[in-house]
């Protein structure tokens, strides 16, 4: 089941704060984030794990709610560099798939 | 350390024939995914390699297969083309590491067109 992202766009001023929130039907097991900039590959920001573990970048946040198996990411005092589509990736099952359902992106857009 | 590497870059097929796209993962990596970017659908799971064996695939039809070799290279197979298969194909290498999916590292994608 993909999961849903919201909002499916967005646009800041540099400075400005977003959160990008990804959503699951189905119990998850863990919650990546990759950012993709235009014509290059995604790039890796975080994993959320169920039980409340991290890994990732050291100037991006985020979160995860079990019980509403969403997670948020945090984007404060963007920079230009932040713009690009940011894409949730849900693993469910215990962890014993390795299969990532990612959802459809959100476009963030930082203008000056 | 050398990323992850796709070739070719771009693919020109004609409905009906064969793609043979290619994956170089990062060294150390024995786990190859692939994904296929069509436009608005996001990155969509198709199929993950790790020590030479298929471990699990995504909801597409058999005629999307692959192998993967003994230096974690790997191929991706796609058969009897039809136009919906254009897309950005993309491959991630990763370590295996039990308990679940590790960090993916993506090369730049193969663009296939199908016309």
């Amino acid at each position: 089941q993909q999961p849903v992202q919201s909002p499916q766009a967005v646009i800041l001023r540099e400075g400005e704060d977003a959160v990008i929130n990804c959503s699951s039907s189905k119990a998850l097991y863990s919650v990546h984030w990759y950012r993709q900039k235009h014509g290059e590959a995604p790039v890796f920001l975080m994993i959320l794990l169920k039980g409340g573990e991290q890994k990732g970048h050291e100037k991006i946040s985020a979160s995860f709610n079990e019980k509403k198996q969403q997670s948020s990411l945090y984007l404060t005092a963007s920079q230009l560099s932040y713009s690009g589509t940011y894409f949730c990736g849900t693993e469910m099952s215990g962890g014993s798939n390795y299969k990532l359902t990612f959802g459809k992106g959100t476009l963030l857009t930082v203008n000056p | 350390e050398a990323g992850v590497t796709q070739s070719p870059t771009h693919l020109i097929k004609t409905r009906g024939q064969q793609a043979t796209l290619r994956c170089s993962p990062i060294s150390g990596h024995t786990s190859v995914y692939w994904y296929q970017q069509a436009l608005g659908l996001g990155l969509q799971f198709l199929l993950w390699y790790d020590e030479g064996e298929e471990r699990n695939r995504g909801n597409f039809p058999p005629r999307f297969s692959g192998r993967q070799f003994p230096n974690y290279s790997s191929e991706l197979n796609v058969n009897a083309l039809e136009l919906e298969d254009s897309a950005l194909y993309l491959c991630a290498s990763s370590l295996y590491v039990a308990g679940g999916v590790h960090e993916q590292y993506f090369g730049p994608g193969t663009r296939l067109t199908v016309t």
